[in-house]
């Protein structure tokens, strides 16, 4: 059974850096083909990606953040780590992590996401 | 980056409705296209994938079409527990890159 769960921070101030951990289990992310995702979803609004690792250890972000994110992995933990620099009440959302198989394609399954909301 | 328009934004049917919901591609993007549905609360949850591919245990009132540009997500007789917000979300692999459409929320009438 593939189950994945974000933990972090609720509330980080404007400026911050927010760290994100997503733990899963039912799969390896040292299996070839896998790979696990971020993605966001303001409130009210539509959901936007974030940043990709595969198995291989590459990665990959979205063009509109990439100078703010890192994406990394800790395969003996089963973890997924995202860091979003410089955090403003703009990125205030739900974050969700998923699987993604098949050849970069689908979003098979998603944790249940986190609330950040960015105030002072 | 390529964008995906949605539409409508918000719809209401009745109960064995036939529902039908659009996304175009700003540009060529085969069949690489998937459709997701986001209860309230929830995480979303896939459907259909590569355009026209059911999910396994979706049930087969729901179908997608279409390549290229233009692509089609249907709900043949509409049910109670199908309320909820859809997005159609495009991929490309060379380098893996993913953008969703604005979504549909769909309510009973």
């Amino acid at each position: 059974q593939v189950t994945l769960r974000e933990s972090g921070p609720a509330l980080v101030k404007p400026t911050q850096t927010l760290t994100l951990t997503c733990t899963f289990s039912g799969f390896s992310l040292s299996t070839s083909g896998m790979c696990v995702s971020w993605v966001r979803q303001p409130p009210g609004k539509a959901l936007e990606w974030l940043a990709l690792i595969d198995w291989d250890d590459d990665k990959y972000y979205s063009t509109s953040l990439k100078t703010r994110l890192t994406i990394s992995k800790d395969t003996s933990k089963n973890q997924v780590v995202l860091t979003m620099t410089n955090m403003d009440p703009v990125d205030t959302a739900t974050y969700y992590c998923a699987r993604i198989s098949g050849s970069y394609s689908v979003f098979d399954y998603w944790g249940q996401g986190t609330l950040v909301t960015v105030s002072s | 980056d390529i964008q995906m328009t949605q539409s409508p934004s918000s719809l209401s049917a009745s109960v064995g409705d036939r529902v039908t919901i659009t996304c175009q591609a700003s540009q060529d993007i085969s069949n690489y296209l998937n459709w997701y549905q986001q209860k309230p609360g929830k995480a979303p949850k896939l459907l259909i994938y590569d355009a026209s591919n059911l999910e396994t245990g979706v049930p087969s009132r729901f179908s997608g079409s279409g390549s290229g540009t233009d692509f089609t997500f249907t709900i043949s007789s509409l049910q109670p527990e199908d309320i909820a917000t859809y997005y159609c979300q495009q991929y490309d692999n060379l380098p893996p890159e993913y953008t969703f459409g604005q979504g549909t929320k769909l309510e009973i009438k």
